[in-house]
């Protein structure tokens, strides 16, 4: 059974601030991994999809970084703004065909 | 050119009702997807459909009874309501299982009173 983990459950950082966001998962056959942003009240958003043979994804400020063998993904967000302060979550894609989701990170970039 | 729509985005009801949430994706996929978002957050899926057909039924009360018309629409009944269906609901959607990013829509927050 796919279990995703993400840790810690919250951070707050400070603004300009470099940050990495951790996502591990216990079963390397999964098809892809992507990352979501969810703002308090509202729905998910896609910001990255990594393809299981890929390494990296990046997408303006982000970079998505992808391990299959050690089961673990990154998300880098560099120069972090007030407006990146929201609820993290790493999901993957497995052999079942659905997405089996982290608890999230909840960041806080503080001005 | 809302890609994944639900209604209603509030749903507030007495226990022992039967309620629909309504969802739409006019991105052309043929996946679909509702997935259960708890009070602690936790996203989990609930049921997956791919051209009308039911793919995953992840151990969901037969209480919650999806129904797809079509491939653009993947409605959810829920029969005699309990408290513990308080959460809030997700309808999702990706082109082909597997292998394309999941749109998601705004959710459904349901409370049952």
């Amino acid at each position: 059974k796919q279990e995703v983990t993400q840790i810690p459950a919250a951070l707050s950082v400070p603004e300009g601030e470099n940050l990495v966001l951790n996502c591990s998962f216990t079963d390397s056959a999964i098809y892809n991994l992507q990352w979501f942003r969810q703002d308090p009240g509202k729905g998910l958003t896609s910001l990255l999809l990594i393809q299981s043979s890929q390494r990296e994804q990046t997408s303006g400020r982000l970079n998505a970084s992808l391990d299959k063998s050690s089961g673990r993904s990154t998300l880098y967000i560099a120069a972090s703004q007030p407006g990146d302060s929201a609820t993290y979550l790493c999901a993957v894609d497995g052999a079942n065909s659905k997405l089996t989701f982290g608890k999230g990170i909840t960041l806080s970039v503080r001005p | 050119d809302t890609a994944v729509s639900q209604t209603p985005k509030y749903l507030v009801t007495q226990m022992g009702n039967d309620k629909s949430i309504k969802c739409e994706q006019n991105l052309g996929h043929d996946t679909m997807y509702w997935y259960k978002q708890d009070s602690k957050k936790f996203l989990k899926i609930m049921f997956s459909y791919n051209n009308k057909e039911l793919i995953i039924n992840e151990t969901v009360p037969n209480r919650f009874s999806p129904k797809s018309p079509d491939k653009a629409h993947l409605n959810l009944h829920i029969n005699s309501l309990e408290l513990g269906d308080s959460a809030v609901y997700f309808c999702a959607s990706s082109r082909q299982q597997g292998v394309a990013e999941a749109f998601f829509g705004q959710g459904t927050r349901l409370t049952v009173v």
